[in-house]
């Protein structure tokens, strides 16, 4: 079974960097994509990045220039760094596996995610 | 980027009634080689999202068939033939043309 675990500091400070990692177990890094996602509390869905297990990666145009998007596959796993936070950063961070469910269609779905972790911009 | 605009926000619901979850998209889904991409995911209370509908009609693995998915373009719906009660929480739909973006959720609940 394909489990996905979110792990990092719950608090940062305004202006710093927050940093999550996303463990996956019960399946190799690749050949998959892997999201980072997050929902500040009590709104919405917004999709962070990915990066490929070739280390490509695609981010959010609004989020680009503050993302990086890490992986270690000898770890398997890949990791957020999210820099220059404010409280508008506040938020559940998910990650999750992309998988392409129709092999003629080049669209990608999240079929697993993490339980989410909760971080907090405050001083 | 692509916005996603689900109605209604809220849905009350009445276990055994049909519910039905409206999704439009600022531009096409629909690609050339005929496929919509147009994922559905429910995020029930407490819980991480899940995937529901992928492709715009297709269920996911161990979704109840009680769901279904429809439409193309930029106009999609996701209909529950006969609620139940587990089925309550935050419907979302999502683009899956990059940047990949979710509609604002609709909270169905009994």
């Amino acid at each position: 079974q394909v489990q996905l675990r979110e792990s990092g500091p719950g608090l940062v400070k305004p202006s710093e960097t927050l940093s999550l990692t996303c463990t996956v177990s019960g399946d190799s890094i690749s050949p998959h994509y892997w999201s980072w996602i997050r929902q500040p509390p009590g709104k919405g869905l917004e999709w962070i990045g990915y990066i490929y297990y070739n280390g490509h990666t695609n981010y959010k145009p609004s989020l680009k220039s503050r993302v990086t998007i890490s992986l270690d596959t000898s770890q398997n796993h890949f990791s957020l760094k999210l820099s220059s936070v404010t409280a508008a950063d506040t938020a559940v961070y998910y990650c999750a596996r992309q998988t392409r469910l129709v092999l003629g269609s080049s669209a990608e779905s999240f079929d697993y995610w993490g339980q989410g972790t909760l971080v907090t911009v405050s001083s | 980027d692509i916005v996603m605009t689900q109605s209604p926000l809220s849905l009350p619901v009445t276990p055994g009634e049909p519910a039905s979850i409206s999704c439009r998209s600022s531009q096409t889904l629909l690609l050339s080689n005929g496929y919509n991409y147009l994922d559905w995911y429910l995020q029930k209370p407490g819980q991480s999202p899940q995937l529901l509908i992928y492709l715009g009609s297709n269920r996911a693995s161990g979704v109840p068939d009680r769901f279904s998915g429809s439409g193309s373009g930029t106009d999609f719906t996701l209909k529950i033939s006969r609620v139940e009660a587990e089925d309550v929480g935050v419907y979302y739909c999502m683009g899956t043309l990059e940047p990949f973006t979710f509609g604002g959720g609709t909270k169905v609940e009994i």
